[in-house]
């Protein structure tokens, strides 16, 4: 089945205690990218991933980092949490069809980071 | 500045009447359009997408319409159901040597009995 996975989809943590999500997609896409979403806002691209070790930033990179050493992994990495880093954090994948293409994301379930 | 305005914040609608949603954009250069419906606690699933030359698309009782020179779309659900209660979001891509997404806040959709 295609999906992108996301773990864990739970976390409570204390500021300053470094953390990994893990996002992994299983349709060889090229393309990969972190959102948060928060109440009242849409969601907001944190970074992107073109194709294996290209990373680029999004609109709230700060507080963040990314790695993209295969395919299928893209995951995200906070290396000192803050409490306002609280919040919905979403993975997507799609296949690359070029700047005038479709590319459709698919997005995984979702975690739901608090940072005490 | 990129940015997506949607129209309105919520909407509550009888089971079975229509209802449309509104979608501004000021985002350049243009790629595409994409209207995804997100249920709560869930992540976002495509409904329609569209590029520049494209003006309507259609997904079952979902038509998504796109004036690429107004820069507005609109999103309208034909003889809704209680399972249409989500949030719609409309999503701009722009590409400029890499891809920005832009999101906009979502309408809440409520559908009741």
């Amino acid at each position: 089945e295609a999906q992108v996975t996301q773990n864990p989809r739970y976390l409570i943590t204390v500021t300053g205690k470094k953390l990994t999500v893990t996002c992994s997609q299983n349709m060889n896409h090229e393309y990969m990218s972190w959102y948060r979403q928060d109440p009242g806002l849409g969601l907001r691209q944190i970074y992107y991933s073109m194709n294996v070790e290209v990373t680029d930033k999004g609109d709230v990179p700060e507080g963040y980092k990314v790695s993209r050493k295969e395919k299928r992994n893209f995951p995200l990495i906070l290396e000192s949490p803050s409490p306002n880093q609280t919040s919905l954090y979403f993975c997507a994948s799609a296949s690359y069809k070029g700047p005038n293409g479709k590319n459709i994301q698919y997005f995984g379930a979702g975690t739901r980071l608090s940072v005490l | 500045k990129n940015q997506v305005e949607q129209s309105p914040q919520s909407l509550i609608i009888l089971e079975g009447k229509n209802c449309t949603l509104q979608c501004n954009y000021t985002v350049s250069p243009f790629s595409n359009l994409r209207w995804y419906k997100q249920d709560t606690g869930r992540g976002p699933v495509s409904l329609t997408i569209m590029t520049f030359s494209e003006n309507t698309k259609s997904n079952g009782r979902y038509t998504a319409t796109l004036d690429a020179d107004t820069k507005q779309s609109s999103l309208h659900i034909t003889a809704s159901q209680l399972s249409d209660s989500a949030s719609y979001i409309c999503v701009v891509s722009a590409y400029n040597g890499g891809f920005k997404t832009i999101f906009g806040a979502g309408t809440r959709l409520f559908v009741k009995a």
